[in-house]
C-alpha cells in the first residue's frame, strides 16, 4: 500500500462508547497531524507529532487522546463523544521543514448517536 | 496569525469555460502557500505550492496560480473546466511548528461545473 490509510472510513458510536481511529502513512514521513473538518467550517487542526513527540494540540477537549507509537503509525483514542464531535477526522503526514506539503488520508466519517 | 479567507463559498461555471478561485491570505513574512482539491467522500489531493522565485505556479490537472505580494493573494486559475474538476478546493498557508509544517486553510469554495 502506499500513501495515507485511515480506518475505520465510517464509524457511528453512542456517546460512552470508545473507540479509536487509526492512521498507517507508507511515505516515509515523519511529522503527522489530526484534523477535523466540521460542515461550513474551515479545517481544524487538532495535533501535530514530529519526531513522534507530540508538538500542538491545538486547544482539543480531554476527550479526545492521540497517540504516536512510531513514525509510521498515528491513532486518535475517543470517549465520551458529543453529538457536536460528529466530523470528517482527517490525518495527514509531510517531511519535517518548511514548505513540506502535506498528503492527506480519505478520513474517518465519525457519527455520534 | 496567519490567516486565508476564500470569498466564494459557491461557484458554478459551464464545461469549457475559464476558471478563477480567490484566495487572500495574511502571514508575517514570506508565505509558503498551497491549494488543495477534495471529491466528495476523499482526503485532500495538493494541487500546487508557491515557496519563492516565480510567482506563477503550475500545478496538476491543468492548473496554476500566481502570487501577488501586493495584493496579498494567490489565485488558483484554470483555461478550461472539465467536468470532473467539480469539487472542494482550499487554499492554505503554512508555517513551522518545532519543525513540523503548520497548515491554515480557508473555509473552501465548492466548484459546480454545467454541462
Amino acid at each position: 500500500e502506499t500513501g495515507v490509510t485511515q480506518t475505520p472510513r465510517h464509524l457511528v458510536m453512542g456517546m460512552t462508547n470508545k473507540k479509536s481511529l487509526k492512521c498507517e502513512q507508507h511515505l516515509g514521513h515523519n511529522a503527522m497531524y489530526w484534523y477535523k473538518q466540521s460542515a461550513k467550517k474551515p479545517l481544524e487542526l487538532m495535533f501535530v507529532y514530529s519526531l513522534e513527540e507530540r508538538v500542538e494540540n491545538n486547544s482539543v477537549p480531554s476527550r479526545f487522546s492521540p497517540e504516536c507509537p512510531n513514525s509510521s503509525h498515528l491513532f486518535l483514542h475517543l470517549h465520551t463523544l458529543q453529538p457536536e464531535d460528529s466530523a470528517l477526522y482527517l490525518c495527514a503526514s509531510s517531511q519535517e521543514g518548511m514548505g513540506q506539503p502535506q498528503h492527506f488520508g480519505d478520513g474517518t466519517r465519525l457519527s455520534i448517536l | 496569525a496567519q490567516s486565508v479567507t476564500q470569498p466564494d463559498i459557491h461557484i458554478t461555471v459551464s464545461e469549457g469555460a475559464s476558471l478563477e478561485l480567490r484566495c487572500n491570505y495574511s502571514y508575517g513574512a514570506t508565505p509558503y502557500l498551497f491549494w488543495y482539491v477534495q471529491s466528495p467522500g476523499q482526503g485532500l489531493q495538493l494541487l500546487l505550492k508557491y515557496f519563492s522565485g516565480d510567482t506563477l505556479v503550475q500545478g496538476i490537472k491543468g492548473f496554476e496560480a500566481e502570487f501577488k505580494r501586493s495584493q496579498s493573494s494567490f489565485n488558483l486559475r484554470k483555461p478550461s473546466v472539465h467536468w470532473s474538476d467539480a469539487a472542494e478546493y482550499f487554499c492554505a498557508v503554512g508555517g513551522l511548528i518545532q519543525g513540523a509544517q503548520k497548515l491554515v486553510f480557508g473555509q473552501g469554495t465548492r466548484l459546480t461545473i454545467n454541462p
